[in-house]
């Protein structure tokens, strides 16, 4: 079946970039996704892209897919100490989602 | 967006008990899942609640032990049966209109 990974911490100083990764298997894949939960909290959903894009950017966030290497990543501009969370990668192509492990990101002051 | 909330919060329970897990969507949506976070782990999904027949169950998971209900368009139940402590975990609610799906803030059910 389908299988999400993702590398489980990063740690990062404040105001610099920060880049969680993710990689999976199954290439019908519609919507990849991103969400983050805080400690104790539900999922917020950061932002997400449709499979024919290669490039998503709103605002802070930036989502890249590689298509052929089956590669999705989410950069986070000038990391502020609330962006520490676990960020969850998800994939869909029947409206259920498959999700990765999640990476917990640390930020330094 | 859709907004999602969920009842109870948070419960503890005795084991061989049942706990029944409401969500509500703030608009109508085409579909409704239920997922299970195991204490430290990812999301992992349970069933597809349909509106108006039987949910549809993801492997390792039965009908006996989550029933699901939806009755309409913004509301879905989740009953955990004949609880043991390996089913405390966070169950979470998620609804998708489209392309956007949503969580609600979880129920975190502790079985003693």
């Amino acid at each position: 079946g389908e299988d999400v990974e993702q590398s489980l911490f990063l740690s990062v100083r404040e105001g610099d970039s920060s880049v969680i990764n993710c990689t999976y298997t199954d290439s019908s894949s519609t919507y990849l996704y991103w969400y983050k939960q805080e400690p104790g909290a539900g999922l917020q959903l950061l932002t997400y892209i449709f499979s024919n894009m290669d490039m998503k950017q709103d605002q802070r966030l930036t989502v890249l897919l590689n298509k052929k290497d089956k590669h999705l990543s989410l950069r986070i501009a000038d990391t502020q100490t609330g962006d520490s969370a676990i960020y969850f990668c998800a994939v869909s192509n029947t409206g259920k989602l498959i999700f990765g492990q999640g990476t917990t990101l640390q930020v330094k002051p | 967006s859709a907004v999602i909330s969920q009842k109870p919060s948070r419960d503890i329970c005795q084991r061989g008990t049942s706990l029944t897990i409401q969500c509500q969507v703030d608009s109508q949506v085409t579909m409704m899942f239920w997922y299970r976070q195991q204490p430290g782990q990812s999301l992992t999904l349970i069933a597809t609640a349909n509106q108006g027949s039987e949910a549809t169950y993801e492997s390792g998971f039965v009908i006996d032990k989550f029933p699901i209900s939806r009755p309409n368009l913004t509301f879905s139940t989740l009953t955990v049966s004949n609880m043991s402590p390996e089913d405390s975990s966070i169950y979470l609610c998620s609804a998708s209109g489209g392309s956007e799906q949503y969580f609600g803030p979880g129920t975190r059910l502790t079985v003693t």
